[in-house]
């Protein structure tokens, strides 16, 4: 079993759709709990981070976590085609003195048609 | 600012050709790391670094050797390049034990082992 989860896609929704991504994990001993962003040939770019379950909003995008059931989500308001990009959900366990490991989930490819 | 800057961007290797993928950063990280993202697979950690002269495997660190003799510089050398090393290579650091917010991503090395 993977230790992170997500739904491959690809995800082809029209502009001002509400999106929703996914992603379920195994390893109870993460600690952060992160999206990113990535454009074609470029970076993963970090998109939201949370620690703790629940709900965190910022603009448009909302993160979900809910650690009893190893899930978590990314919700995006009002989509824009500026939004169309790969999505990695990652999760953060420290390793050695300080240094972070992060297991990233496949990425969702997302599209908004305008 | 430049943050996170790798060099090539591009190359291609015959098999068994060695190189060396350049990775700096000028944010006085103490953490660095080497990722790699194979075609519709999320980030793989290769190897990674607390400081200078501290570096320690991740996940798929076969084929690979890193040296950080520096805080700024941290290069992943190929040595005897195979197929299966075609792939995207990420450089990324990190200066605190905090959460997934702390990590910067170089924009990736396109590498071709034909």
């Amino acid at each position: 079993q993977k230790e992170v989860e997500q739904d491959p896609g690809p995800l082809s929704v029209p502009e001002g759709a509400i999106v929703s991504l996914n992603c379920t994990y195994s390893n109870s001993a993460f600690q952060y709990f992160m999206w990113y962003r990535q454009y074609s040939r470029k970076g993963p770019e970090l998109l939201m981070y949370t620690y703790s379950s629940g709900n965190k909003e910022d603009g448009r995008f909302t993160a979900q976590v809910d650690k009893s059931s190893k899930y978590i989500s990314l919700f995006i308001r009002d989509s824009q085609p500026s939004d169309s990009a790969t999505y990695l959900c990652a999760m953060s366990a420290l390793i050695i003195q300080g240094a972070q490991k992060l297991v990233f989930g496949q990425g969702t490819r997302l599209t908004i048609n305008p | 600012n430049a943050g996170v800057t790798q060099t090539p961007k591009f190359r291609i290797l015959k098999i068994g050709q060695s190189m060396t993928l350049q990775c700096t950063q000028d944010m006085n990280h103490n953490y660095m790391y080497w990722y790699r993202q194979d075609p519709g697979m999320g980030l793989k950690l290769i190897y990674y670094s607390v400081g200078a002269g501290i570096t320690d495997k991740g996940e798929v660190p076969n084929g690979y050797n890193v040296s950080r003799s520096t805080t700024e510089d941290f290069p992943l050398r190929l040595e005897l390049a195979a197929p299966s090393q075609t792939s995207v290579y990420f450089c990324a650091s990190s200066y605190s034990t905090g959460g997934g917010n702390t990590i910067y991503f170089g924009e990736g090395s396109w590498l071709t082992v034909v």
